[in-house]
């Protein structure tokens, strides 16, 4: 089955920098790259997706990168704030269907 | 929207009791999918549905799990006995077509 994997685990950046996660998958067939934020207390809210047909997808200060050659795709977020800190995790599409594999979450911290 | 909603917010119960969790997915969404998050296991698809009917009931840990929806605006996933190895947050998610899933804000189960 898809396998997700998140890189690193834990993400401490000043205020104003950039951050990037990386995820990794296993499963060719994967066609939807989502990426959730999830706030202390809450559920996971959709910040960006992705489809296998484009390579980057920006909104705002966020944007994220597929390279389905290697299997991979990236979170960046520029110009950080401290209310971007929060667990990030993305997830792929199994199959092509309609579930997904979710990678195992990454702590952002954003350093006033 | 009112977004998926889930009741209760936070349960606690002891060992042994039935558990009933509650989800309203989002209207005109025609799939619905029950996840368990834990520190150790992140988030795992424990069950979803298409057009009210079960799909793939693979990720239920055991009988003692069970999951129902009997109309397009409402599921309930029931724990019966409840163990303390079930503590964790459930989540409700739901989508339309081919969409992104929208996640409701979870249920915190505490199992004494």
């Amino acid at each position: 089955g898809e396998n997700v994997e998140q890189h690193p685990s834990t993400l401490s950046v000043q205020e104003g920098d950039s951050a990037v996660i990386k995820c990794t998958y296993s499963d060719s067939a994967s066609n939807y790259f989502p990426w959730y934020k999830q706030e202390l207390g809450k559920g996971p809210q959709l910040i960006i997706d992705i489809r296998s047909n484009v390579g980057e997808k920006k909104d705002q200060r966020i944007a994220v990168t597929l390279n389905k050659t290697a299997k991979h795709f990236s979170l960046h977020i520029t110009e950080t704030q401290p209310e971007d800190s929060a667990v990030y995790f993305c997830a792929a599409s199994i199959g092509g269907n309609n579930r997904l594999a979710f990678g195992k979450g990454n702590q952002v911290v954003v350093i006033p | 929207d009112a977004g998926v909603i889930q009741s209760p917010r936070h349960e606690v119960t002891e060992m042994g009791q039935e558990v009933t969790l509650r989800c309203k997915p989002i209207s005109g969404h025609n799939s619905l999918f029950w996840y368990r998050q834990t520190m150790m296991r992140g988030l795992e698809l424990l069950i979803y549905f298409n057009n009210n009917v079960p799909i793939d009931d693979s990720g239920m840990p055991e009988d003692r799990f069970s999951a129902k929806m009997p109309n397009a605006s409402f599921s309930t996933l029931k724990i019966q006995p409840s163990e303390p190895r079930d503590s964790a947050v459930y989540f409700c998610a739901s989508l339309r077509g081919t969409d992104t899933q929208y996640f409701g804000p979870g249920t915190r189960l505490t199992v004494l």
